[in-house]
């Protein structure tokens, strides 16, 4: 049961231009969604979030778009830079006894063309 | 700050020996998260603990898997026995205080199991 889903497990975008990366969800319980970047054999870094009452936020080059009656979520990036080719990974979140739990889909590889 | 700190990084077993994974957070966090990632399922929690205390361990696969946390700068997660299908990349992850507080990963323990 995938409660959330990255559609493209990949994508390739021209230096300057922009990349929107998509992300779905099932459960309406989410109240908190987030975006993490991860490079090779590193960990996950936080890159931007949204509250479930916003619809966008956005963060320098970064902006989150909510949909929250289609149940999906993007990142836009704007302008892509060679530096940004990474995995993506779209989390969803809820509070449970005082601790953030973080269902994350499969992850986006965006890879930046010089 | 040293960031969240995983040993070992790499891993190799043979199929029965018990693997031991070892985490120490950041110190002065209080949630403590242990994830899988896998080609097929992506990042899924395991584990995670609030204040030493595990709260959700929904995710842990079989009971082959156990994780403990004696205190609260350290962390373990066992197999026994490994299995092949255990073989994926372990992330131990921390975070402080309630609510959406950013999950900040370490570099992650590469487990192959032949």
């Amino acid at each position: 049961d995938q409660q959330v889903k990255q559609n493209s497990p990949s994508l390739s975008v021209q230096e300057g231009r922009i990349s929107i990366l998509n992300c779905d969800y099932t459960n309406s319980m989410f109240d908190y969604f987030l975006w993490y970047k991860k490079y090779p054999a590193e960990g996950p870094t936080f890159l931007i979030s949204i509250s479930s009452i916003k619809d966008k936020n956005e963060d320098g080059r970064f902006t989150v778009f909510l949909n929250k009656s289609a149940k999906h979520l993007s990142l836009h990036i704007v302008p892509s830079q060679p530096g940004d080719s990474a995995v993506y990974f779209c989390a969803a979140s809820r509070v449970i006894q005082g601790a953030q739990k973080l269902v994350f889909g499969q992850g986006t590889r965006l890879t930046i063309n010089p | 700050d040293a960031g969240v700190i995983q040993s070992p990084r790499h891993e190799v077993t043979e199929m029965g020996q018990e693997v031991t994974l070892r985490c120490k957070p950041i110190s002065g966090h209080n949630s403590l998260f242990w994830y899988r990632q896998t080609m097929m399922r992506g990042l899924e929690l395991l584990i995670y603990f609030n204040n030493n205390v595990p709260i959700d361990d929904s995710g842990m696969p079989e009971d082959r898997f156990s994780a403990k946390m004696p205190n609260a700068s350290f962390s373990t997660l066992k197999i026994q026995p490994s299995e092949p299908r255990d073989s994926a990349v372990y992330f131990c992850a921390s975070s402080w205080g309630v609510s959406y507080n950013e999950q900040f990963f370490g570099p992650g323990t590469r487990l192959t199991v032949l």
